[in-house]
C-alpha cells in the first residue's frame, strides 16, 4: 500500500541553521505529498504541498521539491528560527487510497537560540 | 485557531471503561476524520464521515465507534479502554469527502487510560 518513510529525529539545531528533512514515498500512481507541522500543544497545519512531478511547494520560508524519479520530498528550509520548533510530517494523498492522508511518522525539530 | 474544536481537551480513565469525544467541525465543512496518534503507530486514519454517512474506514478497531450527527458534529466512542489505547485523538474536517489534504486539524484530545 501507500507509505511514506521519513527521517527519523529528533533534530536539534541553532537558531539560522539550514534545515532539511528527509521524506521518500511508496505509492501506485501519482500522489499529491504534503508537509504538515503540529506545534507544541497544537494540532497539525498544512505547511506545504505538491500535487504532480517537479512542482515546488514553499511556505514560510520552508520548500519541498516533488522528486518523481527519486520518490522524495525532502523538506528544507534555509535559515531557521526558535518558533520552528515543531513535530514535522511528511505526508501522501493518492486516488488508490481513497485520498486518505498516509503520515510518516514525524520528525521532531528542536531549534536553540 | 483551526476553526475544528474538540472535547475534551484531556481525559484520564481507567482500564475496562468507556470514553465520547466530541468534534465539531468547521462552519461549512461535511466531512470528519478521526486520527490516533500514538508513541509507537505514529498518525493513524481511523474513520471518515461525510454529511453524517460513513464514508472511509482505516485502522479503527471494533472496540471503537463513530458517528456524525445531523448538526454535522461527530462523536467518536471508546469501550473496553486498554492501556495501549492511551493516545492523541484529532479530529479534521474539510468541505469535501475526497480531499482530506485540505482538512484542518483540531488541538486534539489527550486520553490516558491508566
Amino acid at each position: 500500500g501507500d507509505s511514506v518513510t521519513q527521517m527519523e529525529g529528533p533534530v536539534t539545531l541553532s537558531e539560522e541553521a539550514f534545515l532539511t528533512i528527509n521524506c521518500t514515498y511508496t505509492a501506485t500512481g501519482y500522489p499529491s505529498l504534503f508537509w504538515y507541522v503540529q506545534y507544541p500543544g497544537e494540532g497539525l497545519q498544512l505547511l506545504l504541498k505538491a500535487t504532480k512531478a517537479d512542482d515546488k511547494g514553499s511556505n514560510k520560508g520552508f520548500e519541498a521539491t516533488y522528486r518523481k524519479e527519486t520518490t522524495s520530498f525532502h523538506l528544507e528550509k534555509g535559515s531557521v528560527q526558535v518558533s520552528d520548533s515543531a513535530v514535522y510530517f511528511c505526508a501522501l494523498s493518492a486516488p488508490s487510497n481513497d485520498y486518505k492522508l498516509s503520515f510518516g511518522a514525524g520528525t521532531t525539530v528542536t531549534v536553540r537560540a | 485557531d483551526s476553526g475544528v474544536t474538540q472535547t475534551p481537551k484531556h481525559l484520564i480513565t481507567a482500564t475496562g471503561q468507556r470514553v465520547t469525544l466530541r468534534c465539531s467541525p468547521r462552519s461549512g465543512d461535511l466531512s470528519v476524520y478521526w486520527y490516533q496518534q500514538s508513541l509507537d503507530q505514529g498518525l493513524q486514519f481511523l474513520i471518515q464521515y461525510y454529511n453524517g454517512e460513513e464514508r472511509a474506514k482505516g485502522n479503527i478497531l471494533e472496540r471503537f465507534s463513530a458517528q456524525q450527527f445531523p448538526d454535522l458534529h461527530s462523536e467518536l466512542n471508546l469501550s473496553s479502554l486498554e492501556l495501549g489505547d492511551s493516545a492523541l485523538y484529532f479530529c479534521a474536517s474539510s468541505v469535501e469527502p475526497l480531499r482530506s489534504a485540505e482538512a484542518f486539524f483540531g488541538q486534539g484530545t489527550r486520553l490516558t487510560v491508566v
